[in-house]
């Protein structure tokens, strides 16, 4: 059975940046059928896709955010994670990874649990 | 601004039948997905591609799409459907970027 799961700080300062890496076990990250995701859902707010990467480093991110952010991917660790700069208030939010199936079926099938990150001094 | 409309809330009686819509340009040519998510925890997929159930996921739950329009139908809710819906796709660029709709409150009277 996947899993997935995210780590990192809960509490990140203004103007530094947000590090999250989410684990996959229980399956490969070098699967050929799949991209790995980012999304967040700040408090009381919907959901908003960050970004998402392909096991051999191919990218796509949400151009709002896309001057911010940076996801790579350790195959080794199988492992994929995300850098948020300049963080403000406005990236509080519970942070999600999922695996992402691509068409025709696209579709975000296995989630984390997320973790909350908190932006404030 | 979302590129995928939903309607903020919808309510539904006990076992009728209610359809949660989702409206955008990239829906004429790439599927919804929807995801259910209940207070305090991740969102669930419930229907992919054409009309396709994750393992674990009652029939209750289906998906259609006509035109720019995609919609996720509960055939006779029951009380534990209560739950915000979200729809995902492609954005209209047709790229790989992806965009959620503002999300849909289901409350189950």
């Amino acid at each position: 059975q996947l899993q997935l799961q995210e780590s990192g700080p809960g509490l990140v300062k203004p103007s530094e940046t947000l590090s999250l890496t989410c684990t996959v076990s229980g399956g490969s990250i070098s699967s050929s059928s799949y991209y790995w995701g980012w999304i967040r859902q700040p408090p009381g707010k919907g959901l908003e896709w960050i970004g998402s990467i392909y096991y051999s480093g191919s990218t796509y991110y949400n151009p709002s955010l896309k001057s911010r952010v940076t996801i790579s991917v350790d195959t080794s660790k199988n492992q994929f994670s995300l850098k948020l700069s300049s963080v403000t208030a406005a990236d509080t939010a519970v942070y999600y990874c999922a695996r992402e199936q691509w068409l025709p079926n696209d579709a975000f099938d296995i989630w984390g649990q997320g973790t909350m990150v908190t932006v404030s001094s | 601004s979302s590129e995928l409309t939903q309607d903020p809330a919808v309510s539904v009686a006990l076992g009728q039948t209610v359809r949660i819509t989702c409206q955008g340009d990239s829906l004429r040519s790439y599927y919804a997905s929807w995801y259910q998510q209940k207070p305090g925890q991740a969102p669930v997929l419930v229907i992919y591609g054409k009309n396709n159930r994750p393992s674990g996921i009652p029939d209750r739950f289906s998906g259609s799409s006509s035109g720019n329009t995609a919609s996720l139908t509960i055939t006779g809710a029951q009380a534990e459907d209560e739950a915000d819906y979200y729809c995902n796709s492609r954005d209209s660029s047709g790229n790989h970027l992806r965009v959620f709709g503002g999300g849909t409150k289901l409350t189950v009277l």
